[in-house]
């Protein structure tokens, strides 16, 4: 079992709908997690950040932990063509020292 | 401008070549890594740095070096062990490698194989 799972997509939507990106993790000792936007033939950037449970809002962004399922989500809402990205989970781990763990990545398009 | 900057864009490898991907941060972050992105999968970590003149291997480090000679600079070489190495390369770096730490990445080099 992967320690970040993460649907590839690709999602497509239209243009205003509002998008649920999703991740589960193995392990519950994990507490920060993250959420980069990938644009095509470019470097992640750093979206959302958030540590432990909870909800995190960021404009149209909105991210959540749930803790007790080990599942974390992302949700844009009036999503727009600009959107259009590959969205990273990824959560931060002690492993002898501290590690980013991604996820594989949910390649997303929204249609005008 | 701050920021990370990779080159090149595009770099091809003939085989049994070595061949270096040049990575330079203006930001002042102690940390520095290397990663290798593959369709449908995950960042995968070949090596990192917390500070200069130190690195450690990380998940795919067979087939790859590094050095950190100065805190800007952290060139990844590919050498020719490195059977697969078609990819996308990134680069990040960030302040402390701590727990709470979130890390900036580079634009990426994409190594082709001839």
């Amino acid at each position: 079992q992967k320690e970040v799972e993460q649907d590839p997509g690709p999602l497509s939507v239209p243009e205003g709908a509002i998008v649920s990106l999703n991740c589960t993790y193995s392990n519950s000792a994990f507490q920060y997690f993250m959420w980069y936007r990938q644009y095509s033939r470019k470097g992640p950037e750093l979206l959302m950040y958030t540590y432990s449970s909870g909800n995190k809002e960021d404009g149209r962004f909105t991210a959540q932990v749930d803790k007790s399922s080990k599942y974390i989500s992302l949700f844009i809402r009036d999503s727009q063509p600009s959107d259009s990205a590959t969205y990273l989970c990824a959560t931060r781990a002690w492993t002898g020292g501290f590690k980013t763990i991604f996820g594989a990545g949910t390649r997303l398009f929204v249609k005008a | 401008d701050g920021g990370i900057t990779q080159s090149p864009k595009y770099l091809f490898r003939k085989e049994g070549q070595n061949v270096t991907l040049s990575c330079e941060q203006n930001l002042n972050h102690d940390a520095m890594y290397w990663y290798r992105q593959d369709p449908g999968q995950g960042l995968r970590l070949i090596y990192y740095s917390q500070i200069v003149n130190d690195f450690q291997k990380g998940d795919i480090a067979e087939g790859y070096s590094v050095s950190r000679e100065k805190k800007e600079s952290f060139p990844l070489t590919v050498t020719s062990a490195q059977k697969n190495p078609t990819a996308f390369y990134l680069c990040a770096s960030s302040i402390v490698a701590g727990a709470g730490e979130t890390q900036y990445f580079g634009p990426g080099t994409r190594l082709l194989v001839l």
